[in-house]
């Protein structure tokens, strides 16, 4: 299995405050993902990377940024938290293509 | 309308049993097919991959593509308990970008 942990497991906040959620793979893929999942929606693309540097917005992008300063970290931050942020957070990695591996979820509660 | 529509379930079968999950999809341009499987409290996993249409077999899995009528999917062939689990489809053109079903929740009763 490719080694991506997510860190923390299980976060809950309060509306406002600032949220960093961390992703780190040890299989030197060169793309990373940030998914968030919802009943009813499924997994929808926040923030991806495609090289040290290199992010590019997803499909639901406002109110989360992302850095990737090396090849295996990639940080989501939510600069003020929103209770309609309150989710499951996965991150993924793959080195080509569309075979992604996954990590096993952020639990975040906005409060 | 969504681009990729998948029915939630639950969708509860006794074990044995022949399992059929479906998708459907509008953008004509997808190519690439993906089924992933999701255990509660994971992450999803790689279960099938398939280019373009046409079939692929792996164990007791089958995936199944008709461009044609827009339409992918799952069989499971003699169910067990251990396949429980929320079965994910996605797909994409060529950019790579995925766009994934909501998934359905699959429960096998022993």
């Amino acid at each position: 299995d490719a080694g991506i942990t997510q860190s923390p497991r299980h976060k809950v906040t309060e509306t406002g405050t600032p949220v960093t959620l961390r992703c780190h793979q040890t299989e030197n893929h060169r793309y990373m993902y940030w998914y968030r999942q919802d009943p009813g929606h499924g997994l929808r693309l926040i923030h991806y990377s495609y090289g040290v540097k290199d992010t590019d917005k997803g499909e639901v992008s406002d109110g989360y940024s992302v850095s990737r300063s090396k090849t295996e970290d990639f940080l989501l931050t939510l600069e003020s938290a929103t209770s309609s942020q309150t989710s499951v957070y996965f991150c993924a990695s793959t080195q080509e293509g569309e075979k992604l591996f996954f990590g096993s979820g952020t639990q975040l509660s906005v409060l | 309308q969504k681009e990729v529509e998948q029915d939630p379930g639950p969708l509860s079968v006794p074990e044995g049993a022949i399992v059929s999950l479906n998708c459907t999809y509008s953008n004509s341009a997808f190519q690439y097919f993906m089924w992933y499987r999701q255990y509660s409290r994971k992450g999803p996993e790689l279960l099938m991959y398939t280019y373009s249409s046409g079939n692929k077999e792996d164990g007791r899995f089958t995936a199944q593509v008709d461009k044609s009528s827009k339409y992918i999917s799952l069989f499971i062939r003699d169910s067990q308990p251990s396949d429980s689990a929320t079965y994910l489809c996605a797909m994409s053109d060529s950019n790579y970008q995925l766009i994934w079903g909501a998934g359905t929740k699959l429960i096998i009763k022993p």
